[in-house]
């Protein structure tokens, strides 16, 4: 079955600096991935997604991914962080539903 | 264009009774699929409903039951409420050819005490 895994629990980072969240996938044909952004109670909004095609894919907000399939990888990037980005991340791999990950707190200090 | 609402935002029920949440899928959308998301967890696959069917369905007990009208609205029932049934369920919408974008509702928080 196709799973995703995120191996940091929290992350900080300072406002401006640069921010990488790492996620794992396991997945055998082609996956379908996905980074979603959780804010406190709030549902979820896509950030970005990958299908096939280029490998460094652009989202909203800034944000960034590259997909490795030498690495099973799919870390999401931006290059400087604003308070506002402080929120829950998920990645997700898609069949007929979505599976996510435990998810990563970004916490963001000024 | 609204989006996908949830209701009720918030609910408090007691061990053993029963709730039912709703979900209104984004305008166009025919496939609601429901999540569950426990506290500092990633949300978890209940199931899927097209054509007022249940298509697909995760590893919940049967309690864990659903429906979908005509109007491709849906809704959750939960019976015999166990402590564990506290999170948040999460309802999205997509397009029957398109279950790979799904698009997410606010969600409803259940306190089960």
């Amino acid at each position: 079955a196709q799973s995703v895994t995120q191996p940091d629990i929290h992350i900080t980072v300072s406002e401006g600096a640069s921010l990488e969240l790492r996620c794992n996938y396991s997945y055998g044909a082609t996956p379908y991935l996905f980074w979603y952004v959780q804010s406190p109670g709030q549902g979820l909004q896509l950030l970005l997604k990958y299908f096939s095609g280029d490998t460094l894919v652009q989202g909203i907000k800034g944000f960034e991914a590259e997909f490795k399939r030498s690495q099973s990888s799919f870390n999401l990037r931006k290059p400087s962080v604003h308070w506002s980005d402080a929120a829950e991340y998920f990645c997700a791999v898609n069949d007929y539903k979505l599976s996510f990950g435990a998810g990563t707190t970004v916490t963001v200090r000024a | 264009d609204a989006g996908v609402t949830q209701s009720p935002t918030h609910l408090i029920k007691t061990r053993g009774q029963q709730v039912t949440l709703r979900c209104s899928p984004k305008s166009g959308h025919d496939t609601v699929s429901w999540y569950q998301q426990a506290l500092g967890q990633g949300p978890q696959f209940i199931f899927q409903y097209y054509e007022e069917e249940e298509r697909q369905r995760g590893n919940f007990p049967d309690r864990f039951s659903g429906h979908q009208f005509p109007n491709y609205s849906s809704e959750l029932n939960v019976n015999a409420l166990l402590l564990g049934d506290s999170a948040l369920y999460l309802c999205a919408s997509s397009l029957a050819a398109r279950v790979d974008e799904q698009f997410f509702g606010p969600g409803t928080r259940l306190t089960v005490l």
